[in-house]
């Protein structure tokens, strides 16, 4: 079952432009990981937040982690069409170690 | 750092036959593994989990019986498609979590093509 609800479900952006992407759960989440892929091809791991209230960046990209540890947003700064692709959030939502699932995807477009 | 590989990248197999996908933890040990299915414009869906040693546990809805999944060792678990239908064609990737010194991480194959023609 998909657990985790990303919006927007699309995302169509002029180049240069920042942008920001939501991961959501209706539960508690123990990790949550975002990755960036394109359809077809590997999973490119971008960040990993565990703790409430969390934030992390890596050159143009920001993740944050609310303090409930039930949503996770991914921002995206001076977008470039490099960032073109599927972003993806992940985690373990029923903290047994057993399941880990995937979000509902974002396509992100980046017009050059 | 942990490595999973995967096997074939590709493949294309006629309809009716099975496919088996491999996927070998190189360097740790992987008690478990997670495989998913992808369609197009799609996320990512767990399809089961594998536990070496025991039976896998499937998702709801996916047939237990046509995908087949055999963990037998603690570095290796296989997928095998069987009796493949175009519907089928998608792309399988696999996944193993697992402990480096510090954190707890989850460490992904290239994943599969499949084509079922």
């Amino acid at each position: 079952s998909q657990e985790l609800e990303q919006s927007p479900q699309s995302l169509i952006v002029q180049e240069g432009k920042n942008l920001t992407i939501n991961c959501t759960s209706s539960k508690t989440l123990y990790g949550l990981y975002w990755y960036k892929q394109k359809y077809g091809e590997g999973l490119i791991f971008l960040m990993m937040l565990q703790k409430g209230g969390e934030e992390k960046s890596h050159e143009k990209i920001t993740a944050k982690l609310d303090e409930k540890k039930q949503q996770s947003s991914l921002h995206i700064t001076a977008s470039q069409p490099s960032h073109a692709g599927i972003y993806l959030c992940g985690a373990d939502v029923h903290n047994t170690g057993n399941q880990f699932y995937f979000g509902t995807g974002t396509s992100l477009t980046v017009i050059p | 750092g942990a490595v999973v590989s995967q096997h074939p990248s590709r493949v294309i197999c006629k309809s009716g036959t099975s496919v088996k996908i491999e996927c070998r933890s190189l360097d740790f040990q992987a008690t478990t593994m997670f495989w998913y299915r992808q369609f197009p414009k799609q996320s990512l869906m767990l399809m089961a989990t594998s536990n070496e040693g025991s039976k896998a546990t499937y998702e709801q809805g996916v047939e237990k019986d046509k995908f087949l999944i055999n963990h037998a060792s603690l570095t290796l678990s296989t997928l095998t498609v069987t009796s493949a239908h175009p519907e089928d064609s998608s792309f399988y990737i696999c996944s193993a979590p697992h402990w480096d010194s510090i954190n707890y991480g989850y460490t992904f194959g290239s994943g599969t093509r499949l084509t079922v023609v």
